[in-house]
């Protein structure tokens, strides 16, 4: 089944600083890839989505990540980080091959934002 | 800007009582979900549901648990025989293309289970 690992369950950046969150994806066959966002007592938002047509995605809220198949990576950045972009993110997968229209979640990290 | 719904907001209930949560997806998409979030962790997948049927369900999915679209905008969870582990945040979602499309979340239901 396809599954992602994301890399710390908790990162803190400075205000200003770059926001780097890692997710690693498991199948050999790159998958469609989302990352969601969820702030605290609300529902998750979809910040950006990989579907094999571009391998730099561009997100709301200024966020982008980059697929890199040779490294099975589908990290999330943002140049400068803001206080409001402190929450819970999710890296999450759905399987192509198998044409499978559910998503499976990794076990989030959660973002805090130093003034 | 279309939405999913879901009410109630916040339910709590004894033990063993049957809790029907439910859901109005955004109206023009097919496909239906519900996924769970137990306190501080992560987004557990339970059910899919198209064309009026459960496409696929997860180990979590057993036989307390059942989907219904009874008029075709609600998508309710129905839980039998509520248990202390079923606590938890459960989010309803739907997707209008199926295979890699967004699926967009309701505010969840959170359920507290004494």
């Amino acid at each position: 089944a396809q599954s992602v690992t994301q890399l710390g369950s908790h990162v803190s950046v400075s205000e200003g600083a770059l926001v780097l969150l890692r997710c690693n994806y498991s199948s050999s066959v790159p998958p469609y890839l989302f990352w969601y966002v969820q702030y605290p007592n609300q529902g998750l938002q979809l910040l950006l989505k990989y579907t094999s047509a571009a391998t730099l995605v561009k997100g709301i809220n200024g966020f982008e990540a980059e697929f890199k198949k040779s490294e099975t990576s589908f990290h999330l950045t943002k140049p400068s980080a803001h206080m409001s972009d402190a929450a819970e993110y999710f890296c999450a997968v759905s399987d192509q091959v198998n044409r499978d229209d559910k998503i499976i979640f990794g076990k989030g990290t959660r973002l805090h934002i130093l003034p | 800007e279309p939405e999913v719904t879901q009410t109630p907001s916040h339910q709590v209930t004894q033990m063993g009582q049957e809790v029907i949560l439910r859901c109005v997806p955004i109206s023009n998409h097919l496909y239906f979900y519900w996924y769970r979030q137990i306190l501080g962790q992560k987004v557990e997948f339970l059910v899919s549901f198209y064309n009026n049927e459960i496409s696929e369900k997860s180990e979590i999915f057993d036989d307390q648990f059942s989907v219904e679209r009874p008029d075709g905008s609600n998508f309710t969870l129905k839980i039998r025989s509520t248990k202390l582990e079923d606590s938890a945040m459960y989010f309803c979602a739907s997707n209008p293309v199926g295979v890699g499309g967004e699926l967009f979340f309701g505010e969840g239901s959170r359920l507290t289970v004494l």
